[in-house]
């Protein structure tokens, strides 16, 4: 069964500091996409970044990058220099083994990040 | 350029009532799934529609049932509706070369 594991339920972070929101996954599908969302409060899931499991080179978006380590099946996002409106909850998901680009996700529980002033 | 919209926002129901919720996909996408987030968990995906049939369904009740329209546009019915359905319930559009867009939500209360 595939599954995706987020072990901080919370975390604290000083503003303009990096942080780093672990995400461990397990599958036995040799093809799959990782995915960072965030939820601010209003509930929309926002995408942050991408991996796919051939990808070369670990994805990287802005203040956004993911630590893609698949030996040890981990892909931890790191946001660097944090800021206040980064304060919500990060989900890591998975592309299920359902072949198309468009198949379901399976989410971790969630990190929440809270930034301070 | 819209993004996916739901409706309503927030809804309060009674146990034993029906409810449907609706979602209309981002602009040029033609694939909808449905999610259910309980409080302080991750979504769970109910089902996901593809020209107008149900593609794949995820592990809930026969309570939960969908439909997509000829527009793209898709509707969520839960019937008998019980206190543990209280929940956020997310709607995301998505297309074949990938990446998917998700609503606000609609906040279902199961009193």
């Amino acid at each position: 069964a595939q599954k995706i594991t987020q072990t901080q339920p919370g975390m604290f972070v000083q503003e303009k500091e990096a942080v780093t929101l672990d995400c461990t996954y397990d599958t036995s599908d040799p093809s799959y996409g990782l995915f960072w969302y965030k939820q601010p409060s209003s509930g929309e899931m926002i995408f942050l970044i991408y991996q796919g499991s051939y990808d070369q080179q670990n994805a990287t978006e802005g203040r956004y990058s993911l630590n893609f380590q698949k030996a040890r099946k981990s892909a931890n996002l790191v946001i660097s220099a944090s800021q206040l409106g980064d304060s919500a909850m990060y989900f890591c998901a998975m592309r299920g083994a359902f072949s198309s680009n468009t198949g379901k996700l399976i989410f971790g529980q969630g990190t929440t990040l809270q930034v301070k002033p | 350029d819209a993004g996916v919209t739901q409706s309503p926002t927030h809804l309060i129901k009674t146990r034993g009532q029906q409810v449907t919720l609706r979602c209309s996909p981002k602009s040029g996408h033609d694939t909808v799934s449905w999610y259910q987030q309980a409080l302080g968990q991750g979504p769970q995906f109910i089902f996901q529609y593809y020209e107008e049939e149900e593609r794949q369904r995820g592990n809930f009740p026969d309570r939960f049932s969908g439909h997509q329209f000829p527009n793209y546009s898709s509707e969520l019915n839960v019937n008998a509706l019980l206190l543990g359905d209280s929940a956020l319930y997310l709607c995301a559009s998505s297309i074949s070369t990938g990446g998917y867009t998700f609503g606000s939500g609609t906040r279902l209360t199961v009193v």
